[in-house]
Protein backbone atom coordinates (compact mmCIF):
# COMPACT_ATOMS: atom_id res chain seq x y z
CA UNK A 1 0.00 0.00 0.00
CA UNK A 2 2.88 2.40 0.11
CA UNK A 3 4.34 1.71 -3.56
CA UNK A 4 3.60 4.47 -6.31
CA UNK A 5 4.02 3.01 -9.23
CA UNK A 6 5.43 5.04 -12.53
CA UNK A 7 4.92 4.38 -15.86
CA UNK A 8 6.45 3.75 -18.68
CA UNK A 9 10.24 2.79 -17.53
CA UNK A 10 11.54 5.07 -20.88
CA UNK A 11 10.02 7.18 -23.69
CA UNK A 12 11.26 8.73 -26.73
CA UNK A 13 9.33 11.99 -27.66
CA UNK A 14 10.07 14.24 -30.68
CA UNK A 15 10.93 17.74 -30.28
CA UNK A 16 7.85 19.96 -29.79
CA UNK A 17 5.81 16.77 -28.85
CA UNK A 18 4.10 16.13 -25.71
CA UNK A 19 5.71 13.89 -23.35
CA UNK A 20 3.26 12.12 -20.38
CA UNK A 21 4.47 9.98 -17.72
CA UNK A 22 1.87 8.33 -15.13
CA UNK A 23 1.98 7.51 -11.47
CA UNK A 24 -0.60 5.51 -9.32
CA UNK A 25 -1.25 4.97 -5.55
CA UNK A 26 -2.67 2.92 -2.88
CA UNK A 27 -2.48 4.90 0.10
CA UNK A 28 -5.26 7.44 0.32
CA UNK A 29 -3.53 8.91 3.17
CA UNK A 30 -0.82 10.67 0.86
CA UNK A 31 -1.29 13.94 0.45
CA UNK A 32 1.64 15.77 -1.47
CA UNK A 33 2.50 14.54 -4.78
CA UNK A 34 5.81 16.04 -6.26
CA UNK A 35 7.91 15.28 -9.18
CA UNK A 36 11.70 15.11 -9.35
CA UNK A 37 13.62 15.48 -12.51
CA UNK A 38 17.56 14.52 -12.65
CA UNK A 39 20.26 15.26 -14.95
CA UNK A 40 23.23 12.63 -15.68
CA UNK A 41 25.89 12.96 -12.74
CA UNK A 42 23.02 15.30 -11.04
CA UNK A 43 21.08 14.46 -8.12
CA UNK A 44 17.38 15.06 -8.52
CA UNK A 45 16.18 18.39 -7.98
CA UNK A 46 12.34 19.74 -7.00
CA UNK A 47 10.32 20.09 -11.17
CA UNK A 48 6.40 20.85 -9.64
CA UNK A 49 4.48 19.69 -6.82
CA UNK A 50 0.43 19.06 -6.03
CA UNK A 51 -1.68 18.54 -3.27
CA UNK A 52 -5.02 16.47 -3.48
CA UNK A 53 -7.63 19.46 -3.06
CA UNK A 54 -6.80 20.87 -6.40
CA UNK A 55 -7.14 18.41 -10.29
CA UNK A 56 -4.43 20.07 -11.80
CA UNK A 57 -1.32 22.22 -11.51
CA UNK A 58 0.77 24.21 -14.33
CA UNK A 59 4.54 25.98 -14.52
CA UNK A 60 5.26 26.81 -17.65
CA UNK A 61 5.35 24.14 -19.82
CA UNK A 62 5.06 21.13 -17.07
CA UNK A 63 1.61 20.41 -16.01
CA UNK A 64 0.80 18.08 -12.97
CA UNK A 65 -2.61 16.62 -14.01
CA UNK A 66 -4.48 14.59 -10.84
CA UNK A 67 -7.63 12.03 -10.28
CA UNK A 68 -8.08 11.76 -6.71
CA UNK A 69 -10.74 9.36 -7.62
CA UNK A 70 -8.57 7.11 -9.63
CA UNK A 71 -6.18 7.41 -7.11
CA UNK A 72 -3.84 8.75 -10.47
CA UNK A 73 -1.30 11.62 -10.97
CA UNK A 74 0.46 12.41 -14.16
CA UNK A 75 3.16 14.80 -15.42
CA UNK A 76 2.63 16.46 -18.73
CA UNK A 77 5.78 18.26 -20.81
CA UNK A 78 3.98 20.79 -23.49
CA UNK A 79 6.05 21.62 -26.50
CA UNK A 80 9.71 19.08 -25.14
CA UNK A 81 12.83 20.04 -25.82
CA UNK A 82 16.23 18.37 -26.42
CA UNK A 83 17.10 20.19 -22.76
CA UNK A 84 14.30 18.04 -20.84
CA UNK A 85 16.02 15.07 -21.27
CA UNK A 86 16.66 13.84 -17.86
CA UNK A 87 15.23 10.89 -15.65
CA UNK A 88 12.16 12.08 -13.61
CA UNK A 89 10.50 10.42 -10.29
CA UNK A 90 6.92 10.87 -8.86
CA UNK A 91 7.18 10.39 -5.19
CA UNK A 92 4.09 10.87 -2.73
CA UNK A 93 4.19 11.53 1.34
CA UNK A 94 2.19 12.16 3.64
CA UNK A 95 1.94 15.11 6.56
CA UNK A 96 2.69 12.99 9.30
CA UNK A 97 5.21 11.58 7.85
CA UNK A 98 9.40 12.51 6.99
CA UNK A 99 9.81 10.36 4.11
CA UNK A 100 8.72 10.32 0.18
CA UNK A 101 7.74 7.27 -1.57
CA UNK A 102 9.45 7.49 -5.43
CA UNK A 103 8.40 5.78 -8.34
CA UNK A 104 10.94 3.74 -9.98
CA UNK A 105 11.53 6.69 -12.86
CA UNK A 106 11.27 7.74 -16.33
CA UNK A 107 14.10 8.06 -18.84
CA UNK A 108 12.99 10.89 -21.15
CA UNK A 109 14.86 11.23 -24.28
CA UNK A 110 14.05 14.27 -26.74
CA UNK A 111 14.89 13.96 -30.35
CA UNK A 112 15.89 16.80 -31.81
CA UNK B 1 20.13 28.06 -2.54
CA UNK B 2 20.24 25.07 -0.77
CA UNK B 3 23.76 23.22 -1.06
CA UNK B 4 24.44 19.67 -0.08
CA UNK B 5 27.74 18.56 -0.42
CA UNK B 6 28.88 15.03 -1.05
CA UNK B 7 32.31 14.04 0.22
CA UNK B 8 33.40 12.34 -3.37
CA UNK B 9 32.13 12.09 -6.75
CA UNK B 10 34.07 8.97 -7.12
CA UNK B 11 34.74 6.18 -4.62
CA UNK B 12 36.64 2.97 -5.39
CA UNK B 13 37.20 0.29 -2.54
CA UNK B 14 37.87 -3.09 -1.83
CA UNK B 15 35.63 -5.79 -0.68
CA UNK B 16 35.95 -5.96 2.86
CA UNK B 17 36.74 -2.41 3.63
CA UNK B 18 35.02 -0.17 5.90
CA UNK B 19 33.77 2.89 3.77
CA UNK B 20 32.56 6.02 4.90
CA UNK B 21 30.84 8.24 3.04
CA UNK B 22 30.03 12.10 4.22
CA UNK B 23 27.04 14.26 3.29
CA UNK B 24 26.74 18.14 4.44
CA UNK B 25 23.97 21.06 4.45
CA UNK B 26 24.16 24.32 4.81
CA UNK B 27 20.49 25.27 5.42
CA UNK B 28 19.94 24.52 9.04
CA UNK B 29 17.48 21.23 7.71
CA UNK B 30 16.31 18.81 10.24
CA UNK B 31 16.04 15.98 7.91
CA UNK B 32 18.33 14.54 6.09
CA UNK B 33 18.55 11.13 3.91
CA UNK B 34 20.85 8.30 2.61
CA UNK B 35 19.65 6.33 -0.77
CA UNK B 36 20.99 4.56 -3.23
CA UNK B 37 19.86 4.61 -6.79
CA UNK B 38 20.30 1.72 -9.44
CA UNK B 39 18.82 1.86 -12.78
CA UNK B 40 15.22 0.32 -12.87
CA UNK B 41 14.88 0.38 -9.07
CA UNK B 42 14.73 3.98 -8.53
CA UNK B 43 15.57 5.83 -5.16
CA UNK B 44 15.30 3.35 -2.48
CA UNK B 45 15.90 4.92 0.72
CA UNK B 46 18.77 3.73 3.37
CA UNK B 47 18.71 5.32 6.16
CA UNK B 48 17.01 8.79 7.36
CA UNK B 49 17.67 11.01 10.57
CA UNK B 50 15.18 13.93 11.69
CA UNK B 51 17.42 15.27 14.30
CA UNK B 52 20.89 15.05 16.06
CA UNK B 53 22.09 11.61 17.00
CA UNK B 54 18.47 10.20 15.76
CA UNK B 55 18.38 7.26 12.91
CA UNK B 56 15.32 5.83 11.60
CA UNK B 57 15.93 2.91 8.89
CA UNK B 58 14.97 2.69 5.63
CA UNK B 59 13.68 0.30 3.19
CA UNK B 60 17.01 -1.23 3.00
CA UNK B 61 19.32 -0.86 6.02
CA UNK B 62 20.75 -4.10 5.92
CA UNK B 63 25.12 -3.84 5.60
CA UNK B 64 24.67 0.29 6.19
CA UNK B 65 24.94 1.94 9.38
CA UNK B 66 24.72 5.85 9.99
CA UNK B 67 25.79 8.69 12.22
CA UNK B 68 24.67 12.20 13.03
CA UNK B 69 26.51 14.06 15.49
CA UNK B 70 26.09 16.89 14.33
CA UNK B 71 22.59 18.75 12.53
CA UNK B 72 24.50 19.55 9.38
CA UNK B 73 26.59 16.22 8.82
CA UNK B 74 25.27 12.91 8.08
CA UNK B 75 27.79 9.95 7.42
CA UNK B 76 26.92 6.28 5.93
CA UNK B 77 29.21 3.72 7.00
CA UNK B 78 29.77 0.59 4.98
CA UNK B 79 31.12 -1.61 7.85
CA UNK B 80 32.47 -4.08 5.23
CA UNK B 81 31.99 -3.27 1.59
CA UNK B 82 30.89 -6.01 -1.01
CA UNK B 83 30.35 -5.94 -4.54
CA UNK B 84 26.59 -5.99 -4.10
CA UNK B 85 26.71 -2.36 -2.62
CA UNK B 86 28.22 -0.84 -6.21
CA UNK B 87 25.70 1.57 -6.80
CA UNK B 88 25.10 5.63 -6.95
CA UNK B 89 24.82 6.88 -3.29
CA UNK B 90 22.65 9.90 -2.68
CA UNK B 91 22.19 12.42 0.31
CA UNK B 92 19.79 14.68 0.41
CA UNK B 93 18.20 16.97 3.53
CA UNK B 94 14.93 18.10 3.81
CA UNK B 95 13.09 21.39 6.55
CA UNK B 96 10.61 19.23 7.69
CA UNK B 97 7.33 17.26 6.81
CA UNK B 98 4.53 19.04 5.64
CA UNK B 99 4.98 21.46 2.71
CA UNK B 100 8.45 21.49 3.85
CA UNK B 101 9.25 18.19 2.66
CA UNK B 102 11.09 19.35 0.02
CA UNK B 103 14.45 17.02 -0.53
CA UNK B 104 17.45 18.65 -1.94
CA UNK B 105 20.04 16.45 -3.35
CA UNK B 106 23.47 16.46 -3.43
CA UNK B 107 25.12 15.52 -6.51
CA UNK B 108 25.80 11.55 -5.43
CA UNK B 109 28.96 9.70 -5.09
CA UNK B 110 29.52 6.62 -7.64
CA UNK B 111 31.03 3.74 -5.65
CA UNK B 112 32.46 1.15 -6.89
CA UNK B 113 33.73 -2.28 -5.19
CA UNK B 114 35.79 -4.31 -6.20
Amino acid sequence: QQQVKQSPQSLIVQKGGISIINCAYENTAFDYFPWYQQFPGKGPALLIAIRPDVSEKKEGRFTISFNKSAKQFSLHIMDSQPGDSATYFCAASMASNYQLIWGAGTKLIIKP
Amino acid sequence: DVKVTQSSRYLVKRTGEKVFLECVQDMDHENMFWYRQDPGLGLRLIYFSYDVKMKEKGDIPEGYSVSREKKERFSLILESASTNQTSMYLCASSLGGGIYHTQYFGPGTRLTVL
